[in-house]
């Protein structure tokens, strides 16, 4: 069955310093996304990506975070000076076309800055 | 602002019991999700409920959307150990697909 691949499953950082994340979504769906969750809370939307450009992002997306899909299968999420606080697992999920309105989440990338 | 509200946040469970959770939402939504996370896991999807009135089933867990009562329920049916997990419900924001709004999910232990 075909999955969401993230990669790495543990990233370990300094804070301040720049950290990418790396997704590969379902080939033949048409939207992407990130979510986070910090260690024991609830899951939280960051963005959503369509048609090579953000469809929407929340509050937390602020300008120290950005999102690229280079190549047509990568989807990556880069956080450009990395806060304490954003520790957390970092989820990419995707949809649409083939997997219709079903989010499909990767394992996820779990971050830790100190 | 939507909210999304579950509960019991705890739930433990004896084998062969059955139990339902709720979850509860501010405002109107077209989409309902039910997701399960094992510990240190992934969000596996269980649900999506579209319409008022839909009702899904697999296996001991059934999921049902009232969008008028802004309530949706999963009701767990003779359980069994395996179905220990954290169960989320998650709201479609109503802007661009995908914006889920998640409930702080329910911890649920089912004890032989």
């Amino acid at each position: 069955e075909p999955e969401v691949t993230q990669t790495p499953s543990h990233q370990v950082t300094q804070m301040g310093q720049e950290v990418i994340l790396r997704c590969v979504p379902i080939s033949n769906h048409l939207y992407f996304y990130w979510y986070r969750q910090i260690l024991g809370q609830k899951v939280e939307f960051l963005v959503s990506f369509y048609n090579n450009e953000i469809s929407e992002k929340s509050e937390i997306f602020d300008d120290q975070f950005s999102v690229e899909r280079p190549d047509g299968s990568n989807f990556t999420l880069k956080i450009r000076s990395t806060k304490l606080e954003d520790s957390a697992m970092y989820f990419c999920a995707s949809s649409g076309e083939g997997g219709g309105e079903k989010l499909f989440f990767g394992s996820g990338t779990q971050l830790s800055v100190l | 602002e939507l909210k999304v509200e579950q509960n019991p946040l705890f739930l433990s469970m004896q084998e062969g019991k059955n139990y339902t959770i709720y979850c509860n939402y501010s405002t109107t939504s077209d989409r309902l999700y039910w997701y399960r996370q094992d510990p240190g896991k992934s969000l596996e999807s269980l649900f999506v409920l579209l319409s008022n009135g839909a009702v899904k089933q697999e296996g001991r867990l059934m999921a049902s959307l009232d969008t008028k009562a802004r309530l949706s329920t999963l009701h767990i049916t003779a359980a069994v150990h395996d179905l220990s997990a954290t169960y989320f419900c998650a709201v479609d924001h109503g802007g661009s697909q995908g914006n889920l709004i998640f409930g702080k999910g329910t911890k649920l232990s089912v004890k032989p």
